[in-house]
């Protein structure tokens, strides 16, 4: 069984709708959770950073940690064409270990 | 600050060619990582390396792999001899530590072996 896993997409919406990205993971012991947003041609820039359980919030972005479930999510609200991205979660196991990444496109 | 800079930003080589990709970290960083990124496989960590150290290698594929970090502001990634299944987006990342949060990428050496 991978470590995290996450579906590919691709996802597409039209603006302004509340987008929720989704990945599981392996191990109840993991702690640390990530998720970056990759460009088209560009490297992967870190978004989102939580610890342990709950919920972390940064303006439009909402980070949510479910470890019963071993579920996190990424919630976009009001998403803008600028949202249009590559959104990989990453869990810290001794090393950063990404999911596959979803392919995002918000259509005006 | 420049960020993490990585040469060359394409390359299109023949199979069986040594390919060299080069990687200046962000001054004052003391990891440096390289990761592959493939549509099959997603993005994974080839190996990385503490003040010039190399620290964890399991991820790199094979011997044809092999990285060196000469000095704390130089890297490279070498394959010899290339295939086409190493057909790419190589990426070259620095942290000040080893945890998640502080890590920059940059922004891709992309490999085509034909």
């Amino acid at each position: 069984q991978k470590e995290v896993e996450q579906d590919p997409g691709p996802l597409s919406v039209p603006e302004g709708a509340i987008v929720s990205l989704n990945c599981t993971y392996s191990n109840s012991a993991f702690q640390y959770f990530m998720w970056y947003r990759q460009y088209s041609r560009k490297g992967p820039e870190l978004l989102m950073y939580t610890y342990s359980s709950g919920n972390k919030e940064d303006g439009r972005f909402t980070a949510q940690v479910d470890k019963s479930s071993k579920y996190i999510s990424l919630f976009i609200r009001d998403s803008q064409p600028s949202d249009s991205a590559t959104y990989l979660c990453a869990i810290w196991d001794q090393k950063l270990v990404f999911g596959q990444g979803t392919r995002l496109t918000i259509n005006p | 600050d420049a960020g993490v800079i990585q040469s060359p930003r394409h390359e299109v080589t023949e199979m069986g060619q040594e390919v060299t990709l080069r990687c200046k970290p962000i001054s004052g960083h003391d990891y440096l990582f390289w990761y592959r990124q493939t549509m099959m496989r997603g993005l994974e960590l080839l190996i990385y390396f503490n003040n010039n150290v190399p620290i964890d290698d399991s991820g790199m594929p094979e011997d044809r792999f092999s990285a060196k970090m000469p000095n704390a502001s130089f890297s490279t990634l070498k394959i010899q001899p290339s295939e086409p299944r190493d057909s790419a987006v190589y990426f070259c990342a620095s942290s000040v530590d080893v945890s998640g949060n502080t890590i920059y990428f940059g922004e891709g050496s992309w490999l085509t072996v034909v």
